[in-house]
């Protein structure tokens, strides 16, 4: 069966300090794999969103980036937090192109920048 | 940037009472869908209509769009208490799909 991982669930972080946030899909091959954004009680913003193995598009320029080393493998990082980055991240999935069968979501990590 | 716009932000009905909200989008679109947001949680997927569809069901819900008015509404009949969440829509957008700001659904048990 299809799955997706994403941890941690919650993670509190002092302003300045390194970010790495894992997500890992199980059960499929060659998927879109995109990282979400979601501010408290706000809808979705995409960050970044990947076809392929090292290929990787940003929606937003920030302080935050994000890599795809294997298949079903997807990071977000920051060498720098910032306290703006606080919020709820989500990691995403879907069979290309586009997500038209639909996204299937990890269940999120919530960061909070202190 | 954002795409689909969901109406009400808010909404707040008995358990048993019909749940109706709506979204509105700006550009042509292949498929649409709504997505349920659990507090804390992540998205879980509901339904998807395609763009040469008018009207879906899957269960208690129901999903219509108008490709000329650029909108769709998401029905949910008999709602209970534990319907209770935010919901989102979303239309494609390239390469990937693009998020409304979700109405928040409270049911009164």
């Amino acid at each position: 069966s299809q799955t997706i991982h994403q941890w941690p669930a919650t993670l509190v972080q002092p302003v300045g300090s390194p970010l790495s946030l894992e997500c890992t899909v199980e059960g499929t091959s060659n998927p879109n794999l995109y990282w979400y954004r979601q501010a408290a009680g706000r809808g979705l913003q995409l960050l970044f969103y990947s076809v392929g193995i090292g290929q990787i598009s940003s929606e937003v320029p920030q302080n935050l980036s994000a890599s795809r080393p294997q298949d079903r493998q997807f990071i977000l990082s920051s060498k720098k937090l910032l306290l703006s980055d606080s919020g709820f991240y989500l990691c995403a999935w879907s069979v290309p192109p586009g997500g038209r069968g639909g996204y299937t979501f990890g269940s999120g990590t919530r960061l909070t920048v202190v | 940037s954002q795409q689909g716009e969901e109406d009400p932000q808010a909404l707040s009905i008995q358990e048993g009472e019909n749940a109706t909200m709506n979204c509105s989008y700006k550009t042509s679109i292949n498929n649409l869908q709504w997505y349920r947001q659990n507090s804390g949680r992540g998205l879980v997927h509901l339904i998807l209509i395609r763009s040469n569809e008018r009207e879906k069901h899957s269960g208690r819900l129901r999903v219509t769009l108008d490709t000329s008015k650029k909108s769709s509404s998401l029905l949910i009949t008999a709602s209970r208490a534990a319907d209770t969440a935010s919901y989102f829509c979303a239309t494609d957008f390239g390469n990937d799909m693009r998020f409304g700001a979700g109405t928040r659904l409270t049911v009164k048990p």
